[in-house]
């Protein structure tokens, strides 16, 4: 594997559901972020990690959980959703957190019903 | 705050016909500009980047020149193939003293038609 990957691509959950989405980069960075993007908005920054320690969380509701055990992976735990927080979740890394230029997944394709 | 603001799409240009995708900016301090492109099912990628005014960033044939005066970052390329459709946002880094935050874009997605 190379680059970020994230799983799963695609998840349908109910509201009262518990899932998690998974990241994970195999280019030795150590910051690694959340965004969600949701359609004709700009990319959301949700959270940032750098070396393992969150520095950043832009007033994310508290039914997302972030999670990063070490530099390589990062999770984001989900539970009781809204609808209007079906989105594309995308992670990102980059060498470090003054780094610039940020590399991206594929996304996890997330439907609340 | 910081803030970009880009065309909205999308743009249907036949093959072989000449791209412009328009973007400013607003920020404080000297960022760095960047194209990212998202193609149907994938996650963004880097497309080019200029850290300082005057730079010309270039890649696959696109460009975009850093315009300090004009506070404009466009987006060009001479002859677009359909393998270019997809969206295309604009975004802005800036060193904050303790972190380097991107600001992105809406996106413009653009369809290339034979």
């Amino acid at each position: 594997e190379t680059g970020v990957t994230q799983t799963p691509r695609h998840l349908v959950m109910g509201m009262t559901n518990k899932k998690s989405l998974k990241c994970e980069q195999h280019l030795g960075h150590n910051a690694m972020y959340w965004y969600k993007q949701s359609a004709k908005k700009p990319l959301e920054l949700m959270f940032v990690y750098n070396f393992k320690e969150q520095t950043e969380n832009n007033s994310v509701p508290s039914r997302f959980s972030p999670e990063c055990p070490n530099s390589s992976h990062l999770f984001l735990h989900l539970h009781t959703l809204q609808p209007e927080d079906s989105a594309l979740y995308l992670c990102a890394s980059s060498q470090d957190r003054l780094a610039y230029e940020q590399y991206f997944g594929p996304g996890t394709r997330l439907t609340v019903t | 705050g910081d803030s970009v603001t880009q065309m909205e799409g999308p743009v249907t240009l036949s093959e072989e016909a000449f791209l412009t995708i328009n973007c400013t900016y607003t920020a404080t301090g000297y960022p760095s500009l960047f194209w990212y492109v998202q193609y149907p099912g994938e996650g963004l990628q880097l497309l080019l980047k200029a850290t300082k005014a005057d730079d010309k960033g270039s890649n696959k044939g696109f460009e975009a020149t850093y315009r300090k005066e004009t506070t404009s970052f466009h987006l060009e390329k001479g002859s677009v193939q359909v393998s270019d459709s997809a969206v295309y946002f604009c975004a802005l880094s800036r060193d904050t003293g303790t972190a380097s935050k991107l600001t992105f874009g809406t996106g413009t997605r653009l369809q290339v038609t034979l």
